[in-house]
């Protein structure tokens, strides 16, 4: 099984609301990512964590607040954004981060008002 | 610093009509090269891996190959459901991160 879930499907919010963003995988991966896609561009990484530990953080705001629960769970927190903000926001699993391929979700559609 | 280029931007194919496309990279100390299908509005699903000069893998109508330099995903006898927008994505030297290419726009005709 390759599965990697997101919920919620679709989100609307205003620039003022709190929200989280969920990603589940139970392949035993030990890495898990937060990539941002705007339309017809390729997926831009945002945060990387190895081992339930933040690794990589692509100068990411504040206003993006990533969680790592446990090995199978990820988080994505989001405070005061902006409406440029509006994306597709993917969650991604890999079994390590040394040269494996990185298995998606389906991405939660984001629209900040 | 790395860098992933794809061409052609967009392709439009008959059904049938075999092509390839193309994804040059240049990174220092390749780890792995990855291809990807992603359907409007959906994750990138995951095709190949290619580590090493001179690999190639194989998927019903996708082959894909690898150059120092680039590798191709060549498409044989094409569908209509092949219409997808294609992703390379290189892994370098000890960094976890994937450096994307711009992606090509498949469009198969019936």
């Amino acid at each position: 099984d390759t599965e990697v879930t997101q919920t919620p499907k679709h989100l609307v919010m205003g620039m003022t609301n709190k929200k989280s963003l969920k990603c589940e995988q139970h392949m035993g991966h030990r890495a898990m990512y937060w990539y941002k896609q705007k339309a017809k561009k390729p997926p831009e990484l945002m945060f990387v964590y190895s081992y339930e530990k933040l690794s990589i953080n692509e100068s990411v705001p504040s206003r993006f607040s990533p969680e790592c629960p446990n090995s199978s769970l990820l988080n994505l927190h989001l405070h005061a954004l902006q409406p440029e903000d509006s994306a597709l926001y993917l969650c991604a699993s890999s079994q390590d981060g040394g040269g494996r391929e990185q298995f998606f979700g389906p991405g939660t559609r984001l629209t900040v008002l | 610093e790395d860098q992933v280029t794809q061409s052609p931007e967009a392709l439009r194919l008959q059904e049938g009509e075999s092509s390839s496309l193309n994804c040059s990279y240049t990174v220092s100390g390749l780890r792995g090269l990855f291809w990807y299908r992603q359907d409007p509005g959906k994750g990138p699903e995951f095709l190949f891996t290619l580590y090493s000069a001179g690999e190639e893998k194989e998927k019903e109508r996708l082959k894909a190959t690898l150059t120092k330099k680039e590798s191709f995903l060549h498409i044989t006898a094409p569908k209509p459901e092949d219409s997808a927008t294609y992703l390379c994505a290189v892994q370098a030297g000890y960094g976890q991160n994937f450096v994307f290419g711009p992606g090509t726009r498949l469009s198969v005709l019936p």
